[in-house]
């Protein structure tokens, strides 16, 4: 059981938009950044954005991030064959037992 | 650019120990934690604990507490990670990861993972 909560898979046809959520709470979404990743089959994973909303050099602006409250969302759009990889959202938890947690990820389908 | 090169896979008994490093370069080895993530087969992402070697300090999560030691040796830009009794339920692939952390008060919170190694596999086996 992840502390950050994401649906297990989403998908989409190529071309269109999708949008994965990531939900926590005040001790680690509504009080720190969230960072993305991507995750292709058999790879390592990739930062894809950080800060809630920055993309590192590199990522194409396809991709977006957004954090309301304790929620965060990852959001692509003109979806492409090549984006098919599990998305994972991180965060800081800041409780007793403090460290990083990350959702359980979510598995994308580019129909 | 900055690379992390990880230690190859190890194939382990059930109580025993593994050790995997983690060399990084074309960076500033010491401005940085370096933290270790595992993977079990078909499964999520599941942080273990880092180094921060600018300070000398490892945290661990709570549920690797008493069996994981996590080191660094900063003349050689390298990270260690050690997990003790070993089981089968340990058989993953291990990921170490360039850790930017800021300063909140007197807690270091880590912010992002920006760069990984390429993954070690344990394999644990009787």
């Amino acid at each position: 059981q992840s502390v950050l909560t994401q649906p297990p898979s989403v998908s989409a046809a190529p071309g269109q938009k999708v949008t994965i959520s990531c939900s926590g709470s005040s001790s680690n979404i509504g009080n720190n950044y969230v960072s993305w990743y991507q995750q292709l089959p058999g790879t390592a994973p990739k930062l894809l954005i950080y800060e809630n909303n920055k993309r590192p050099s590199g990522i194409p602006d396809r991709f977006s991030g957004s954090k309301s409250g304790t929620s965060a969302t990852l959001g692509i759009t003109g979806l492409q064959t090549g984006d098919e990889a599990d998305y994972y959202c991180g965060t800081w938890d800041s409780s007793l037992s403090a460290g990083w947690v990350f959702g359980g990820g979510t598995k994308l389908t580019v129909l | 650019q900055v690379q992390l090169v990880q230690s190859g896979a190890e194939v382990k008994k059930p109580g025993s120990s593994v050790k995997v490093s983690c060399k990084a370069s074309g960076g500033t080895f010491s401005s940085y934690a370096i933290s270790w993530v595992r993977q079990a087969p078909g499964q999520g992402l599941e942080w273990m604990g880092r180094i921060i070697p600018i300070l000398g300090i490892a945290n661990y999560a709570q549920k690797f507490q008493g069996r994981v030691t996590i080191t660094a040796d900063k003349s050689t830009s390298t990270a260690y990670m050690e997990l003790s009794s070993l089981r089968s339920e340990d058989t993953a692939v291990y990921y170490c990861a360039r850790d930017l952390i800021t300063f909140g008060g007197v807690i270091v919170i880590s912010t992002l993972f920006d760069y990984w190694g390429q993954g070690t596999l344990v394999t644990v086996s009787s």
